[in-house]
């Protein structure tokens, strides 16, 4: 059963560095998405990305944050100058039809900012 | 601002009960309702609502929206130990994302 994937699925990085984040969405997907949870939170919306540009981005989505489709498989998300409060569960979804479909997470990655 | 609502947020039952999980919202441009299971990492999918009044089953596991009264129920029947996680209620919206609440926290005692 095709599946989103996640890579890596822990990541530990200094305040101040960058990190880029990496999914595979499941392949006939056009909608995707990345969440964040930080640790016993909501589940919180970052930015929905369709037919390769930004559909939709969120408060926390500021400058320091980035998305790429940089091939036909990846979808990245990079945090260029982490903060302590970064630190979270961030999560990878598709769906073939955005709101109108079934949408599919990832196994997600832990970023912790030390 | 939009919003979508859980209660309970958290409830502790004994295997064997029946369980009713309420999700309720207040968003604009409604398209979907999806219903998550979260146990230690990623929201794993149940159901997809879209339509008032059908209900979606699957196993032990039921779902009806109400269009009219801006919610629904998810129901688990005869509960397991399996079944302790949190439930995630999410809205989707045309043309937009995804809301979601945050979540009821079941706990099934053996």
């Amino acid at each position: 059963e095709p599946e989103v994937t996640q890579t890596p699925s822990h990541q530990v990085t200094q305040m101040g560095q960058e990190v880029i984040l990496r999914c595979v969405p499941i392949s006939n997907h056009l909608y995707f998405y990345w969440y964040r949870q930080i640790l016993g939170q909501k589940v919180e919306f970052l930015v929905s990305f369709y037919n390769n540009e930004i559909s939709e981005k969120s408060e926390i989505f500021d400058d320091q944050f980035s998305v790429e489709r940089p091939d036909g498989s990846n979808f990245t998300l990079k945090i260029r100058s982490t903060k302590l409060e970064d630190s979270a569960m961030y999560f990878c979804a598709s769906s073939v039809q955005g709101a109108a479909g079934e949408q599919y997470f990832g196994p997600g990655t832990r970023l912790t900012v030390t | 601002e939009d919003k979508v609502v859980q209660s309970p947020l958290s409830l502790v039952v004994h295997e064997g009960d029946t369980v009713t999980l309420n999700c309720s919202y207040e968003v604009t441009n409604f398209r979907s309702l999806l219903w998550y299971k979260q146990e230690k990492k990623a929201p794993t999918f149940l159901f997809m609502l879209t339509s008032s009044g059908i209900e979606k089953k699957s196993g032990r596991l039921s779902s009806i929206l109400d269009k009219k009264e801006l919610f629904s129920i998810l129901n688990i029947t005869a509960t397991q130990t399996g079944d302790s996680a949190i439930y995630l209620c999410a809205v989707g919206r045309y043309g937009q994302n995804f809301v979601f609440g945050p979540g009821t926290r079941l706990s099934v005692l053996p």
